[in-house]
């Protein structure tokens, strides 16, 4: 499969633990992203990879998250203190650099569901 | 206001019945436009890119209007496997970052 791929695909943890997941985009692709989606909401923007550089990063991001991409390859995000608000589903999606503007494709993984008890 | 607005939704049809969803952006210097689609508890998928000329894919039919910062898309002949969440998707530049989604219109397609 050459899909994007992400680990845990669950993870279930009580709050005040620290969590971290794991984002393998597919093969060429050099710009990486996370996402967060809560139930009835679509995707919402957290943090932006373009090889190991971290370019962008939303107001959602809080001090409590951080998110890494030390070889340009795999990436992974950490929640440290947990909070019963950060229950929700985690994407990864990864896009390779175009031309000619046309607009890249993201392609999602599976997402983690995170649930904090 | 949300960036991308969506129709609320649910949208429940039958076989071979053709639906439109409508939506909304506020940024006007959005630069690419998609709709995605999302099965239950799963990722969301790239449906098809919506250009400025229009664009057709099958029966799948996407619009976009820059003055009025609208895109909607068209679907005719709904087939059960239709059934989903369609999310209107914009990106403020060309080149790549962040997708901003609506939250979604849910379709169910019934026989």
């Amino acid at each position: 499969d050459t899909g994007v791929s992400q680990d845990p695909r669950h993870k279930i943890t009580k709050r005040g633990q620290n969590v971290t997941f794991r984002c393998d985009p597919i093969s060429e692709h050099n710009r990486l992203y996370w996402y967060r989606q809560t139930l009835g909401q679509g995707p919402e923007f957290l943090t932006y990879f373009q090889n190991e550089a971290q370019l962008e990063k939303s107001r959602l991001l809080s001090d409590r998250f951080s998110a890494e991409r030390p070889k340009g390859s795999f990436s992974t995000l950490e929640i440290q203190r947990t909070e019963q608000g950060d229950s929700a589903m985690y994407l990864c999606a990864s896009s390779s650099k175009t031309s000619g503007g046309v607009p890249d494709t993201q392609y999602f993984g599976p997402g983690t569901r995170l649930t904090v008890l | 206001r949300k960036e991308v607005e969506q129709d609320p939704g649910p949208f429940n049809v039958p076989e071979g019945a053709t639906v439109a969803f409508n939506c909304t952006y506020s940024n006007s210097a959005s630069q690419s436009f998609f709709w995605y689609r999302q099965d239950c508890r799963k990722e969301p998928k790239l449906l098809m890119s919506v250009y400025s000329s229009g664009n057709e894919d099958g029966r799948f039919t996407a619009q976009l209007n820059r003055a009025s910062q609208y895109i909607s898309l068209l679907i005719r002949d709904s087939k059960l496997s239709d059934s989903a969440t369609y999310l209107c998707v914009v990106n403020r530049n060309q080149a790549g970052t962040a997708l901003i989604f609506g939250k979604g219109t849910t379709l169910s397609v019934s026989s």
